[in-house]
């Protein structure tokens, strides 16, 4: 069955940098893109990225364009989030989802990034 | 900016019928938006009910069901259950690789 598990999350001050990785099973990951999705205490998900299936070609929300990047390695079937800059506003639960015909199908549990001094 | 609009909540009764609405603040909303349905409670990560309009993620319910209901996509729930009773978003393609989630309907089963 599918499963897709992050790690990396962690507290980080303002202005600094986190990691996420998204390792995924129980599908042909090579074959599909791959989002990034994120969700503030409290409040509804956010689209953040996505990468295609050929992990070249990517694209970001605005409030992350030119702070974040996705980036995949088929070989080792994991899906990274490198963020930098990092804000408050940042603060919130990251998974991973993959795509399915410009869909959402499955979805990781997340991994929880705060941004605090 | 086009939003994506959702009921904000939403009351069915044990056994009843309800639909849950996704629609555009400008425009209609079409099989081309390839409109998905997540159903989620507190604390856990959603789960997919519905995508691309009306295919049935793995393992759900019959009773869940997708559409397009005039401008609009829907998911329909027959029968509702107690377990029913989550937080639903629906997320939309919007073109050129950018997505946009509703702000999620929270149904109760009462």
């Amino acid at each position: 069955q599918v499963q897709l598990v992050e790690s990396g999350g962690g507290v980080v001050q303002p202005g600094g940098s986190l990691r996420l990785s998204c390792a995924a099973s129980g599908f042909s990951f090579s074959n599909y893109g791959m989002h990034w999705v994120r969700q503030a205490p409290g409040r509804g998900l956010e689209w953040v990225a996505f990468i295609r299936s050929d992990r070249t070609n990517k694209y970001y929300a605005d409030s992350v364009k030119g702070r974040f990047t996705v980036s995949g390695d088929n070989s080792k079937n994991t899906l990274y989030l490198q963020m930098n800059s990092l804000s408050v506003e940042d603060t919130a639960v990251y998974r991973c989802a993959k795509d399915e015909g410009w869909s959402f199908h499955y979805w990781g549990q997340g991994a929880l990034v705060s941004v605090s001094s | 900016q086009t939003v994506v609009t959702q009921e904000p909540s939403f009351s069915v009764s044990p056994g009843g019928t309800v639909t849950l609405t996704c629609g555009l603040s400008s425009g209609s909303v079409s099989t081309t938006h390839y409109p998905s349905w997540h159903q989620q409670t507190p604390g856990q990560a959603p789960r997919t009910l519905i995508y691309t309009t009306n295919t049935r993620s793995s393992g759900v319910p019959d009773r869940f069901s997708g559409s397009i209901l005039g401008n609009k996509a829907a998911l329909t729930i027959t029968g509702a259950q107690a377990d029913d009773e989550s937080d639903y978003y629906c997320v939309l393609y919007m073109g050129r690789a950018i997505w946009v989630f509703g702000g999620g309907t929270k149904l109760t089963v009462l």
